[in-house]
């Protein structure tokens, strides 16, 4: 039974270049999370999507990110024209239902040249 | 929105010592108390979570209490392990519908043999 998994580990982008993150949740599960993670810092909210919707998007900056999860396919964390603030390591959750544990993915961690 | 506060930063202690972190939260409508282990380089890992219909939660040598009073709950660690050693997270989350977890900056336990 896989568990959530998330492709690229490691990103390198150069400023001003786009960063596609990609998310697979566990089987069975149809709720996906972002959260961001900062150096010495804890987890950080970005988006919640259920197949083909944006519940809650409040912890997404407003411009450059977008988030999408389609019918078919994994979860795409977006961010164009990237900086070096958004150095950093995404975390993708999973869970059965809105109100269920959520299990995370290894982490994508970007930098930011 | 949810504030949650973490301490101690760090904490160290011998092999066969209890650990305990403790945690507070702002929302009064906070009812899901999980506790995440983050070791180098890997995603969260759910050790253990409470819900707020009951005080306290054991799992082996892991147990958490929750003081919904007082808004704070804990994580205690028995017969501590080297292995034991990670980024340990709290979170809260209000879980009316859906949870949206807000995190505490972490503590980094380190169990020295």
């Amino acid at each position: 039974n896989a568990g959530v998994m998330q492709n690229p580990r490691h990103l390198v982008r150069r400023r001003g270049q786009e960063a596609r993150l990609r998310c697979s949740p566990m089987k069975g599960h149809s709720h996906v999370y972002w959260y961001r993670q900062l150096p010495e810092e804890g987890l950080k909210f970005m988006v919640y999507l259920q197949k083909e919707n944006i519940i809650d998007e409040s912890g997404m900056p407003k411009e450059r990110f977008s988030a999408e999860f389609p019918k078919e396919g994994p979860s795409i964390l977006r961010i164009q024209q990237v900086v070096r603030g958004d150095s950093a390591a995404y975390f993708c959750a999973s869970s059965r239902g809105g109100a269920d544990t959520q299990y995370f993915g290894p982490g994508t961690r970007l930098t930011v040249l | 929105g949810e504030n949650v506060e973490q301490h101690p930063s760090t904490l160290s202690v011998q092999e066969g010592d209890s650990a305990v972190i403790k945690c507070t939260y702002s929302d009064s409508a906070s009812n899901y108390f999980p506790w995440y282990k983050q070791e180098l380089g890997k995603g969260p890992q759910l050790i253990i979570d409470i819900r707020s219909n009951v005080g306290e939660k054991k799992d082996q040598r892991i147990a958490v209490t929750l003081n919904k009073t007082a808004k704070h709950f804990s994580l205690h660690i028995t017969e501590t392990q080297p292995e034991d050693s990670a980024v340990y997270f709290c979170a809260a989350s209000s879980n009316s519908g859906y949870s949206t977890l807000t995190f505490g900056k972490g503590t980094m336990l380190l169990v020295s043999p």
